[in-house]
């Protein structure tokens, strides 16, 4: 079974800031793709990035980027700049291809705060 | 195409009531997903269809739940006989073949049972 843990039930950054969450996870498959989705209060869950576990280089998309250590079965999310439209849950989640299984397992969420 | 449609956004009902959810996924999407999600928490997996047919459960889908995707278009989540423990965020997704572009998730419907 797969399981996704984010260790930090609630974090804060000042605006224009970096800040970074984390994620770690655990597959038995060789073959698996890792998502970060952001929910902002009372609104749908969107994809922010996402990293093919085959892919050795970090995916980055704008002000996000991600620290996969595939050994360590790490994978975190780094906000460059941010902004006040960032705040939000975030969730870390992965695939795994094994057993035709197509469910995505998130983690618990971590509470972003951005402080202006 | 304006994304995942879901329907409706909100319901209450009372304990022992039946309700029905309904979910508009992508219209080239042929993968369907419900998931549901309470407070505090991370979606948790439901049941998913390829097409019309259901393809996998999660042993959290009761026997007062069945989910129902007709055509392979839209889908219907119903939860008979309710009860407080229902009470949750309920949300559908949907995706082309292939894990690479991840889910397209629906605002979805809150479920309050009194």
């Amino acid at each position: 079974a797969q399981t996704v843990t984010q260790s930090q039930p609630e974090m804060s950054v000042q605006e224009a800031e970096t800040v970074t969450l984390s994620c770690t996870y655990d597959t038995s498959e060789s073959d698996y793709y890792l998502f970060w989705y952001k929910q902002p209060p009372s609104r749908q869950m969107i994809l922010v990035i996402r990293q093919e576990a085959y892919k050795q280089q970090n995916a980055t998309e704008n002000r996000f980027s991600v620290n996969f250590q595939k050994a360590a079965k790490s994978f975190s999310l780094k906000i460059s700049d941010s902004q006040l439209g960032d705040a939000a849950m975030y969730f870390c989640a992965e695939w795994g291809s094994g057993a035709g299984s197509y469910q995505l397992t998130f983690g618990k969420g971590t509470k972003l705060s951005v402080i202006p | 195409d304006t994304g995942v449609s879901q329907d409706p956004r909100h319901k209450i009902t009372k304990r022992g009531q039946n309700v029905t959810f309904r979910c508009d996924p992508i219209s080239e999407h042929n993968r369907l997903y419900w998931y549901r999600q309470t407070l505090g928490q991370g979606p948790e997996f439901l049941t998913y269809f390829q097409n019309e047919a259901q393809l996998e459960k999660s042993r959290l889908l009761s026997d007062r739940f069945s989910a129902e995707r007709p055509k392979g278009s839209f889908s219907t989540l119903e939860i008979q006989r309710t009860e407080q423990g229902d009470s949750a965020m309920y949300l559908c997704a949907s995706s082309s073949p292939g894990p690479s572009y991840g889910y397209t998730f629906g605002s979805g419907t809150r479920l309050t049972v009194v």
